[in-house]
C-alpha cells in the first residue's frame, strides 16, 4: 500500500469550508484513498473514499487530482463538532487481510 | 442497533499479569481487526481474523494473543510478554467480500499497567 503524506495540523473558522490535503505520489491503479477521522479518544470512523472520481457524501467531499498523486477531502461547512484528526490512507480495496495502514494525520481544529 | 462493543472502557492491570480485552460485534461482518495506538501516533494492526477459527499476525503481534471461536467475537489477549502494554486498544471489522472494505470500529478500551 502507497504511502500517504498529511500536514499535522491545520485550523478553520467554524462554518467555514475546511480542505484537508493529502499526498500519494505512489498511489498504484488499483489503489483507493480513504478518510477516516477520529476524535479525541474515539474510535475512527469512516468519513469517504475515492479511486480517481471525485465523491460526495453527506458528511464530506472528495477531490482527486487527475495524476492521482494527491487528494484533498473537504468539509463544506466546518463544525465545532468536526474537531478531530484526519487520516489519509490509500490501499487496494478489498486487499487480503484488509488491514489500514494509519500514518499520523492531521489535527484539525475548527475555532469559534 | 448494530455495531461494535469492546469493554470495559478503561482498564487498569499490574505488571506482570495477562489481561483479556472483549471485542463483539453484531454487524454479522467476517472480519475483525486490533489495533493499537500510543498517544499522538496513528494505529497500529496487531492481529487480524477473515474467518471464524483462523487469525493472522499484524505488524506489532509480539506478547499478544487472540482467538475467534465465533463470528461476533475476537478477544485479545495482552500477555505479560508485551514490553509496553500501556496503550489504547481498538477493535474493528469489515466485511471482506464488500468491493470496498470499510472498516467499523469499536469505542475503545484504554489499558494502563501499573
Amino acid at each position: 500500500d502507497a504511502k500517504t503524506t498529511q500536514p499535522p495540523s491545520m485550523d478553520c473558522a467554524e462554518g467555514r469550508a475546511a480542505n484537508l490535503p493529502c499526498n500519494h505520489s505512489t498511489i498504484s491503479g488499483n489503489e483507493y484513498v480513504y478518510w477516516y477521522r477520529q476524535i479525541h479518544s474515539q474510535g475512527p470512523q469512516y468519513i469517504i473514499h475515492g479511486l480517481k472520481n471525485n465523491e460526495t457524501n453527506e458528511m464530506a467531499s472528495l477531490i482527486i487530482t487527475e495524476d492521482r498523486k494527491s487528494s484533498t477531502l473537504i468539509l463544506p461547512h466546518a463544525t465545532l463538532r468536526d474537531t478531530a484528526v484526519y487520516y489519509c490512507i490509500v490501499r487496494v480495496a478489498n486487499n487480503q487481510g484488509g488491514k489500514l495502514i494509519f500514518g499520523q494525520g492531521t489535527e484539525l481544529s475548527v475555532k469559534p | 442497533d448494530g455495531g461494535i462493543t469492546q469493554s470495559p472502557k478503561y482498564l487498569f492491570r499490574k505488571e506482570g499479569q495477562n489481561v483479556t480485552l472483549s471485542c463483539e460485534q453484531n454487524l454479522n461482518h467476517d472480519a475483525m481487526y486490533w489495533y493499537r495506538q500510543d498517544p499522538g501516533q496513528g494505529l497500529r494492526l496487531i492481529y487480524y481474523s477473515q474467518i471464524v477459527n483462523d487469525f493472522q499476525k499484524g505488524d506489532i503481534a509480539e506478547g499478544y494473543s487472540v482467538s475467534r471461536e465465533k463470528k461476533e467475537s475476537f478477544p485479545l489477549t495482552v500477555t505479560s510478554a508485551q514490553k509496553n502494554p500501556t496503550a489504547f486498544y481498538l477493535c474493528a471489522s469489515s466485511e471482506p467480500s464488500g468491493k470496498y472494505n470499510e472498516q467499523f470500529f469499536g469505542p475503545g478500551t484504554r489499558l494502563t499497567v501499573l
